[in-house]
């Protein structure tokens, strides 16, 4: 198994410019998450989907949009892209959203 | 303000001593607590657990012990090894029940061989 996968590693992206962020997992988990991490912090959640077919606001939302494409994927999306926005981002998934959580690699984004 | 946060930014041990990670908490209402492993450039990997309903919890190398009555959350490593060097965040959940999780800011874990 991969466990959580995330593309791209690497982005760097214009202000004002959009851009989806991929997860997928292959756990067969039902919760899935986005996360945010900045220099010195520790993750802070942006939106996270308790199941298929449903997402809610984390922490952090403003700014981006999700999408829970299907059990395995779950995408984040920066429709304007602002330097705050440069950062870390975490995908995580859970069988519920009542267990561990296990993340992804990372997508670091800067953002000019 | 966060509600979890750790009393040592920095730590550093010699290879093979225990180390001895220490958070903080502030939400009486949180009923689950986790320890994340984060090396450099990587995700944050699961170390260990806890519920509410325990004061200790074992698992290969490492303890987790909690203290309710001063909110307080430690992890402990024994005979630290240099793979041990990462970045250690605790977490909390806000409600109980819930799986919602609010990060520390981590510590740093360095392992002098």
């Amino acid at each position: 198994n991969a466990g959580v996968t995330q593309t791209p590693k690497f982005q760097v992206l214009k202000t004002g410019q959009s851009m989806t962020l991929q997860c997928a997992q292959d756990m067969n988990h039902n919760s899935m998450y986005w996360y945010r991490q900045d220099p010195g912090m520790g993750l802070r959640l942006i939106y996270y989907s308790a199941s298929e077919g449903t997402t809610d606001k984390g922490e952090v939302p403003n700014g981006y949009n999700v999408s829970r494409l299907n059990k395995r994927e779950f995408s984040l999306r920066l429709e304007s892209a602002a330097p705050s926005q440069t950062s870390v981002y975490f995908c995580a998934s859970s069988r519920t959203s009542e267990d561990t959580q296990y993340f992804g690699p990372g997508t670091r984004l800067t953002v000019l | 303000g966060e509600s979890v946060g750790l009393h040592l930014p920095t730590l550093s041990v010699q290879e093979g001593d225990n180390s001895i990670i220490n958070c903080a908490y502030s939400n009486s209402a949180s009923d689950y607590f986790i320890w994340y492993k984060q090396e450099s450039g990587k995700g944050p990997q699961f170390i260990i657990d806890i519920r509410s309903n325990m004061d200790k919890r074992q698992g290969q190398r490492v303890t987790v012990l909690l203290n309710k009555t001063v909110k307080h959350l430690s992890l402990q490593i024994a005979a630290t090894q240099p793979g041990d060097s990462a970045v250690y965040f605790c977490a909390e959940n806000r409600e109980a029940g819930s799986y919602q999780l609010t990060f520390g800011k981590g510590t740093k874990l360095s392992v002098i061989p």
